[in-house]
Parts: structure tokens; sequence; C-alpha cells
């Protein structure tokens, strides 16, 4: 079946470092793929999406670029803040529109100044 | 964007009660809407899929009877845990709408029985 593979957290960086969160997934056809964050105490919000393969979804300086060729959609800043801490989350969906996410296991970050 | 709107956001419960949690479309209708638990340091598992006007399709493994789900009109699901034990404590989100470009979250419930 469908599977999203996220790498482990916790990530600990300080500021102004490069951040990388791997995501791997496993899919029968060509999902939507998303990166979803949880800020402390909040609900989860889309962070960036690509439909189709080689598409790059950017926001707010993350950045991530669908391979199919290594199913991988990993995250990407370049300059982490303070105020990017919090929970990643890593998914897919693949069918109809309104299908429900296959979610990855989710990746913390945090980040100190 | 699109709002949904989840209460409450936290319940502390005793244990044998039954708790009711309501996930509301603000701003349109949603004739589906995901219900998801999830457990500390895993995934959002989805539970079921909350269809307004007909019964919920559950997940294998997740028990129909003991998470009841109701969608009564295209603006609001509920999902009522039943008999809760402290195993059932979790954190609870559902989300509604979009596309297979996007799909809108609650805030999630944080549940905790005793």
């Amino acid at each position: 079946g469908n599977s999203v593979t996220q790498m482990e957290g916790p990530v600990t960086l300080s500021e102004e470092a490069f951040l990388t969160i791997n995501c791997t997934y496993t899919a029968t056809g060509y999902p939507s793929l998303f990166w979803y964050v949880q800020y402390p105490g909040e609900g989860l919000q889309l962070l960036l999406k690509a439909t189709k393969a080689d598409d790059k979804g950017s926001n707010k300086g993350f950045e991530a670029t669908y391979r199919k060729e290594t199913t991988s959609f990993h995250l990407e800043k370049g300059s982490v803040q303070v105020s990017d801490s919090a929970v990643y989350f890593c998914a897919l969906s693949e069918g109809q529109a309104g299908t429900a996410l296959i979610f990855g296991k989710g990746t913390t970050l945090s980040v100190s100044s | 964007g699109a709002v949904v709107s989840q209460h409450p956001s936290r319940v502390i419960c005793k244990s044998g009660t039954s708790v009711k949690i309501e996930c509301r479309s603000l701003d349109f209708q949603a004739t589906t809407m995901f219900w998801y638990r999830q457990f500390p340091k895993q995934s959002l598992m989805l539970m079921a899929t909350s269809n307004e006007g007909s019964k919920a399709t559950y997940e294998q493994g997740v028990e129909k009877d003991k998470f009841l789900i109701n969608h009564a009109s295209l603006t609001l699901s509920t999902l009522t845990v039943t008999s809760a034990h402290p195993e059932d404590s979790s954190f609870y989100i559902c989300s509604a709408g979009g596309t297979n470009t996007e799909a809108f979250f609650g805030q999630g419930t944080r549940l905790t029985v005793v």
C-alpha cells in the first residue's frame, strides 16, 4: 500500500543553519505530495505542495521538489529561524478529489538562537 | 483559505464516560470529512471517512461502536468516543474539503482519559 517515510527527529539547529528533512514515499500511482507544519498548540497548516513530477513547492523560504525517480520530496530551507520550530509532516494524496492523506510520522524541528 | 473549526481543543474525562468532538467547516460545504488520530511521536492515522447523510467508512482496526461518527449536515461532523478508557487518550484531528491539492484541518482535540 501507499506509505510515507520521514527521517527521525528531533532535529536541533542553530538559527541561520541549513535544514533538510528527508521524505520518501511509496505509491501505486502518481500522488500529490505535501508538507504540513504543526506549530505548538495549533492544528496542521499546509506549508507547500507539488502535484506532479519535477514540480517544486515553495513557501516561507522552504522548498521541496517532487522527484519521481527517487520517490522523494525532501524539505529544505537555507536559513532557519527560531520561529520555524515546529513539527513537520510529509504527506501524500492519491486518487479522487478530497481523498484522505497518508502522513509520515512527523519530524520535530527545534531552532535555537 | 477555507476554515475548519474543531471543538473542544482539550478535554479531560473520566474513564467510562463518552466525549463528543465537533468538526465544522465554516465557509464551505463538506460532503466528506476525515477523522485522524495521532499518538505521541507517531503519524496521524486515518480513523474514518465521514460522509454526509450516510454511514461513515472506518479504517481497518478502528472500532465503529467505540468511535461513533455522525455527519448530519454539510458543515458538521461529530466524533463521539464512547466508554472512554485511558488508552483512548490521544490527539484527534479532522479535515474537510479540499481537492487532491489541499486539505483543510481543524485545530485538533487533545483527549485525556483519567
